[in-house]
């Protein structure tokens, strides 16, 4: 029973630059979140989705972020024209429901450096 | 709004000593509490959380945790610290409805000295 599976774990991208990262959740959990972690910043969530919906993108920002969770395969993080400030480590967790009982299960995270 | 607070940005204990890692958190409704573990270039693990019930909560590895609802806080503690325990610790809410997401600490870290 994997647990929830970030790919790839680390990456490198020139600034312009397009990053896809990919979150597969564990078998059985429909909920899918991704946070971002900053030094000296904590986590700090971003996107809250289901299949085929996006729940909550409070945390995205507006322009060049966007998320996707689709009805077939894993849900994508996609960040377009990558600057400097974008280089972070993007974690994603899953949960089996709604249900404020659950906690989440994260994933390893992908290490995004932008040079 | 809901918001978690980790006053400290690092704690060191002795090995054999008891730890404390505190966490204050503010919501608007029923609070649901966690404490996730975060080793070097990994992931959050769960240690444990607080739903309703007995306020002292035990979780995995020895940990525990108290909630005190009048102070509004959920303290991480563990009778007897070791190396092992050397971490990021973070505390997390939830609030008691819909589908709101985890708000998480700017997390301690804590450093266990042999």
């Amino acid at each position: 029973n994997a647990g929830v599976m970030q790919n790839p774990r680390h990456l490198v991208r020139r600034r312009g630059q397009e990053a896809r990262l990919r979150c597969s959740p564990m078998k059985g959990h429909s909920h899918v979140y991704w946070y971002r972690q900053l030094p000296e910043e904590g986590l700090k969530f971003m996107v809250y989705l289901q299949k085929e919906n996006i729940i909550d993108e409070s945390g995205m920002p507006k322009e060049r972020f966007s998320a996707e969770f689709p009805k077939e395969g894993p849900s994508i993080l996609r960040i377009q024209q990558v600057v400097r400030g974008d280089s972070a480590a993007y974690f994603c967790a899953s949960s089996p429901g709604q249900g404020v009982a659950y906690g989440y299960t994260f994933g390893s995270g992908t290490r995004l450096t932008v040079v | 709004a809901q918001s978690v607070a980790q006053p400290e940005d690092q704690v060191n204990v002795a090995e054999g000593n008891p730890l404390t890692v505190k966490c204050t958190y503010s919501v608007s409704g029923n609070p649901y509490l966690f404490w996730y573990v975060q080793y070097p270039n990994r992931g959050l693990q769960f240690l444990l959380k607080y739903i309703t019930g007995d306020n002292l909560v035990k979780g995995s590895y020895g940990f525990e945790a108290e909630f005190n609802k009048s102070q509004t806080s959920f303290h991480l503690k563990k009778p007897s610290a070791l190396v092992s325990d050397s971490a990021l610790y973070f505390c997390a809410v939830r609030e008691g409805s819909g589908n709101t997401p985890l708000v998480f600490g700017k997390g301690t870290r804590l450093s266990v000295i042999a």
